[in-house]
């Protein structure tokens, strides 16, 4: 079945520096990947996905790159502020299935 | 997300005493799913649903059941099988993709915390 392994774990910037989380999948017919961003004590937010048809994807000051050849995808933060504090998880998931898997998370602390 | 609606908040269980979370959606969405969130751990999926009247175990199912008589509601019950039940609880749903090709985000719930009394 598919793994998905995530780094860092933890991260630390100062405010407007950028952030970068890196994520590997092992199964070549994952197609799907989803970030989320959670917040303490609260649900999940899906702030950007994207599909194996694209490497990169942008939306204001996130962006997500896929290589497919090396099955990874990394989240990149520019301009960081204290409010995109948080613990962001990424995930997989193959055509035609519905299960996603996540990986273990990295908690981005952005110092003021 | 609004309409996504989990209940309770806080969930108390005591020894050798089953208790049932509850989720509702009112997205219309088909597939539904519970996952587990642990201190400074990942989600692990518990049991989804892809359709009513049908479930399949997630990685891990043991001391859980589940239930999908109605679209909008897939309440989890956490069994006295459950050795260690005190976790992070969330639910969430996805539409069905129109073909086999589609992907879809899910999205969750606000969660249930469960802890032993």
């Amino acid at each position: 079945g598919e793994n998905v392994e995530q780094h860092p774990s933890t991260l630390s910037v100062q405010e407007g520096d950028s952030a970068v989380i890196k994520c590997t999948y092992s199964d070549s017919a994952s197609n799907y990947f989803p970030w989320y961003k959670q917040e303490l004590g609260k649900r999940p937010q899906l702030i950007i996905d994207i599909r194996s048809n694209v490497g990169e994807k942008k939306d204001q000051r996130i962006a997500v790159t896929l290589n497919k050849t090396a099955k990874h995808f990394s989240l990149h933060i520019t301009e960081t502020q204290p409010e995109d504090s948080a613990v962001y998880f990424c995930a997989a998931r193959r055509t035609g299935f519905q299960k996603l898997v996540f990986g273990t998370g990295t908690r981005l602390l952005v110092s003021p | 997300d609004g309409g996504i609606t989990q209940s309770p908040k806080y969930l108390f269980r005591k020894e050798g005493q089953n208790v049932t979370l509850s989720c509702e959606q009112n997205l219309n969405h088909d597939a539904m799913y519970w996952y587990r969130q642990d201190p400074g751990q990942g989600l692990r999926l518990i049991y989804y649903s892809q359709i009513v009247n049908d479930f399949q175990k997630g990685d891990i199912a043991e001391g859980y059941s589940v239930s999908r008589e109605k679209k909008e509601s897939f309440p989890l019950t956490v069994t006295s099988a459950q050795k260690n039940p005190t976790a992070f609880y969330l639910c969430a749903s996805s539409p069905r993709g129109a073909t086999t090709d589609s992907n879809q985000p899910q999205h969750f719930g606000d969660g249930t915390r469960l802890s032993i009394l």
